[in-house]
């Protein structure tokens, strides 16, 4: 399962909270993301980090900030929810490499967190 | 941006059927992943596929980069492959890491 796990895996909330997720790991992969699932959309990326302190935007990324202070450790934070960001989040994880021409970067992906904002 | 193309988007078998999944996509990749999401929501990753052709127990997949498209067959399905099937992109030149989703492939497996 590459060593990710996501907390709170569910989360009730009311709009205009601030809301936190955490995205961890235990095997020092360099490059994190969060995504997002919606039905009818599949998921869709949020933001993404290739290192401590270094971060940048994905698809979807208005209303979210993200923060990785240590490698192990991605944040994803929604400073005041609303109920557009119901939804299932995703974290994952890669290593990306190059041998010449050619690229890897295959990425695992967390357990998920639901969630809901009344 | 890129597309990517999943059919069929419903599939229903019975139990020890064969099929194969399609995916479709507009431009060059540099990487391509196939994933099952079973019922409990769990992302798997069944393979990374950019060109060729790998193969994984009752599961293969296919990749002609040249033509845009992937192909993802189960062999002599049973009901815990039912869930649904993803197939995900990375557009060549495109920001590391960016995996474009197709809107998946549900299948259910009748016992």
């Amino acid at each position: 399962d590459a060593g990710i796990t996501q907390s709170p895996r569910h989360k009730v909330t009311e709009t205009g909270t601030p809301v936190t997720l955490r995205c961890h790991q235990t095997e020092n992969h360099r490059y994190m993301y969060w995504y997002r699932q919606d039905p009818g959309h599949g998921l869709r990326l949020i933001h993404y980090s290739y290192g401590v302190k270094d971060t940048d935007k994905g698809e979807v990324s208005d209303g979210y900030s993200v923060s990785r202070s240590k490698t192990e450790d991605f944040l994803l934070t929604l400073e005041s929810a609303t109920s557009s960001q119901t939804s299932v989040y995703f974290c994952a994880i890669s290593d990306p490499r190059t041998s010449g021409r050619y690229s890897y970067n295959e990425q695992f992906f967390g357990p998920g967190t639901r969630l809901t904002v009344l | 941006g890129i597309q990517v193309e999943q059919s069929p988007p419903d599939l229903i078998l019975q139990e020890g059927a064969n099929s194969t999944l399609r995916c479709n996509f507009s431009d060059s990749v540099n990487n391509l992943q196939w994933f099952h999401q079973n019922p409990w929501g769990q992302l798997i990753n069944l393979f990374y596929i950019p060109s060729g052709t790998k193969q994984n127990g009752r599961l293969s997949a296919t990749t002609v980069a040249t033509e845009r498209y992937s192909l993802l067959y189960i062999s002599s399905s049973q009901t815990t492959d039912s869930g649904v099937y993803f197939c995900a992109v990375e557009r060549y030149g495109g920001s590391q890491g960016n995996l474009i989703f197709g809107k998946g492939t549900k299948l259910s497996v009748k016992p």
